[in-house]
């Protein structure tokens, strides 16, 4: 298992449907992801959670609602989603400043891929 | 705001052989980091090889290697003996260093190359 676990691992949804997307992870990990993978586009940061605090908002749309409520866990909440919305939802984890920098890069889940009809 | 640019977007290989895929950054950070990251079909992200800007001395972790031109702004990686288990999209990507931009830890990705091997 890879340490960041993602559920489920795909989910259709109707544009008036209403659904969440969970991420947890236990490796003392104090900062959490939520990235966007579209089709021959870079990865695109949606949120970032540090000790549960949202930092970063990429000027992501009303209609997905992040929640953090603790360290360890992350959600997605979906609403009233776009077809062009489908893409593959990533989470990911990481150690953050004053921590031992044992590890600079992230660990990821194996994504949601969401699809919007 | 960093930029990360992959200009191959599909690569292939000879099994056994060496291939290299390219990345090229802008940044106006002195001190950073680089990754390349692995994607096979089971979607997840798995860490290849980092880099810090500031050791001159190019990374290796076994068959794979990067060419890291800090000057040129350039952060190549080359596998060796290529296997199939290679075969994944890879994407180069970007991290400010601690203490220069606290607090944000965000991963600046390129928009991948997918690689091929071929038996």
């Amino acid at each position: 298992e890879t340490g960041v676990t993602q559920t489920p691992r795909h989910l259709v949804m109707g544009m008036t449907n209403k659904k969440s997307l969970k991420c947890e992870q236990h490796l003392g990990h104090n900062a959490m992801y939520w990235y966007k993978q579209s089709a021959k586009k870079p990865l695109e940061l949606m949120f970032v959670y540090n000790f549960k605090e949202q930092t970063e908002n990429n000027s992501v749309p009303s209609r997905f609602s992040p929640e953090c409520p603790n360290s360890s866990h992350l959600f997605l909440h979906l609403h009233t989603l776009q077809p062009e919305d489908s893409a593959l939802y990533l989470c990911a984890s990481s150690e953050t400043p004053g921590q031992a920098w044992l590890n600079y890069g992230y660990t990821f889940g194996s994504g949601t891929r969401l699809t919007v009809v | 705001a960093q930029t990360v640019t992959q200009s191959q977007p599909e690569m292939s290989v000879q099994e056994a052989e060496t291939v290299t895929l390219s990345c090229t950054y802008d940044t106006s950070e002195s001190d950073y980091y680089l990754f390349w990251y692995k994607q096979p079909p089971s979607r997840q992200m798995i860490l290849v090889i980092r880099q810090e800007a500031y050791k001159q001395q190019n990374a290796t972790e076994n068959r794979f290697s990067v060419n890291f031109q800090k000057a040129a702004k350039s952060f190549s990686l080359k596998i060796s003996d290529s296997q199939l288990g290679d075969a994944a999209m890879y994407f180069c990507a970007y991290r400010s260093a601690p203490g220069t931009n606290f607090g944000n830890e965000k991963l600046t990705f390129g928009t991948g190359t997918r690689l091929t091997i071929i038996p």
